[in-house]
């Protein structure tokens, strides 16, 4: 069966590292997105790319970048770690992007930053 | 300033009452999406509206969209402790641009 994992699902690290958190769907989706998910804000989107090598800013992108080398993988990297990016990462894929399109998450990613 | 506001936030009830919740915007939507989310999981999709004025069945839940495509409503009949979650509602816009989600409302059904 087709899925999206993300990894790891729990994740440490300390303020002023860089971070990458790895998303993966077998869907063969062209579109994938990245949302944080924190109490007070519901889900906010990251980054997203609807394409190889295509990548766009969402509304918290500051401190965070992607890169889109093939369909199947997205990866978050926070350049250097602080403490106001810890929260709960979410990975999403679909086959459109804006009506219509379901989109498929990943089971999230814990990220604590000390 | 948030799209989508969904209201209650939070809604604790007892096993086999009725509720509803609500999405509401200022903004047209091409389509309406509810999504739940159990702890610990990530958002699974339960159903899209397109067409303003349109109503869904799925079981005991009944979903709604305004006739304005506005707003969304997610009413849910006898609620059961498996019906507790996070109820996300996200809107779709024409054109190739990213959902946008609500804040959710987090249900809690006591047994």
């Amino acid at each position: 069966d087709a899925e999206i994992t993300q990894s790891p699902r729990h994740k440490i690290t300390e303020t002023g590292r860089q971070v990458t958190l790895a998303c993966h769907q077998t869907w063969n989706h062209n579109n994938m997105f990245w949302y944080r998910q924190d109490l007070g804000h519901g889900l906010r989107l990251i980054h997203y790319s609807y394409g190889v090598h295509d990548t766009n800013k969402g509304e918290v992108s500051d401190g965070y970048s992607v890169s889109r080398s093939n369909t199947e993988d997205l990866p978050l990297t926070l350049e250097s770690a602080a403490s106001s990016q810890t929260s709960v990462y979410f990975c999403a894929s679909s086959a459109g992007a804006g009506m219509n399109t379901e989109a498929f998450f990943g089971q999230g990613t814990r990220l604590t930053v000390v | 300033t948030q799209l989508l506001e969904q209201s209650p936030q939070f809604l604790s009830i007892q096993e086999g009452e009725n509720l509803t919740v609500y999405c509401n915007s200022s903004s047209v939507f091409s389509s309406l999406q509810w999504y739940r989310q159990e702890p610990g999981e990530g958002p699974v999709l339960l159903v899209t509206v397109v067409t303003g004025g349109e109503v869904k069945k799925l079981k005991r839940l009944t979903f709604q969209f305004g006739d304005a495509r506005k707003d969304s409503s997610l009413h849910i009949t006898a609620a059961q402790p498996g019906d507790t979650g996070l109820y996300l509602c996200a809107g779709g816009r024409s054109g190739n641009t990213p959902l946008v989600f609500g804040k959710g409302t987090r249900l809690s059904v006591i047994a």
